[in-house]
């Protein structure tokens, strides 16, 4: 089945520092990859949408300058968290679909501390 | 229009019994409705989907019930194992939204041995 892949799966940063995370579809192209972010028992929230070869649409509420999405191939998406601060720790998790939006497949997730 | 309305938010079941997580959803143009699977410190994993035109789908353990009329699905899990221990979501998406998915709230699903 499809796989996507998530690294790193834990990064710890210190306050001001950019981190960046990578979201790879191993066995399919992704012309399309998602950015979640999820608080402890909570749902997950939808962050932007990553179009490869084009500018990512961010949800409202989201900080494009602080988090920058770049979806250079079909395989690859990145999120860097810029100046990273406390309230930005998080759970990130991306998704992906081979079969045209029906049967995303996730990552497996990045723990985000900024101490 | 655009929620999912999930519940319970938690359930405790006894191992070899039935959990049943209910869905609820206003908007009519949701045309596929997945149920995903949360293990701690983990991504979600798709455990079974249904397309509106079916009122019932089963996988192995796991059954979604689809109620179109009263737009209301379920899952149901049979013979619930310690093992099935996790948070569970259910979304919905619709070729309008561009297949974006729109979550429940999740249940936390306990399975007492």
């Amino acid at each position: 089945g499809a796989v996507v892949s998530q690294h790193p799966s834990r990064v710890i940063c210190k306050s001001g520092t950019s981190v960046k995370i990578e979201c790879r579809s191993l066995d399919f192209q992704a012309t399309t990859m998602f950015w979640y972010r999820q608080f402890p028992k909570q749902s997950l929230m939808l962050m932007a949408t990553s179009n490869e070869g084009s500018k990512a649409t961010y949800e409202q509420g989201v900080e494009k300058d602080k988090f920058l999405i770049n979806h250079a191939s079909l395989t690859l998406s990145t999120l860097t968290v810029t100046s990273a601060h406390p309230e930005d720790s998080s759970f990130y998790i991306c998704s992906a679909s081979d079969r045209g939006g029906y049967g995303y497949t996730f990552g497996s997730g990045t723990r985000l501390t900024v101490v | 229009q655009q929620q999912v309305k999930q519940s319970p938010q938690s359930l405790i079941v006894q191992k070899g019994g039935i959990s049943i997580i209910n869905c609820a959803y206003e908007n009519t143009a949701f045309d596929y409705f997945p149920w995903y699977q949360q293990f701690p410190g983990k991504g979600p994993a798709l455990l079974i989907a249904i397309r509106p035109d079916v009122s019932e789908k089963k996988e192995g353990r796991f059954t979604i019930s689809f109620n179109k009329s009263a737009k209301q699905f379920s899952l149901h899990i049979m013979d619930s194992q310690p093992g099935d221990s996790a948070t569970y979501f259910c979304a919905a998406s619709s070729l309008r939204s561009n297949y974006q998915l729109i979550w429940g709230a999740g249940t936390k699903l306990i399975i007492k041995p």
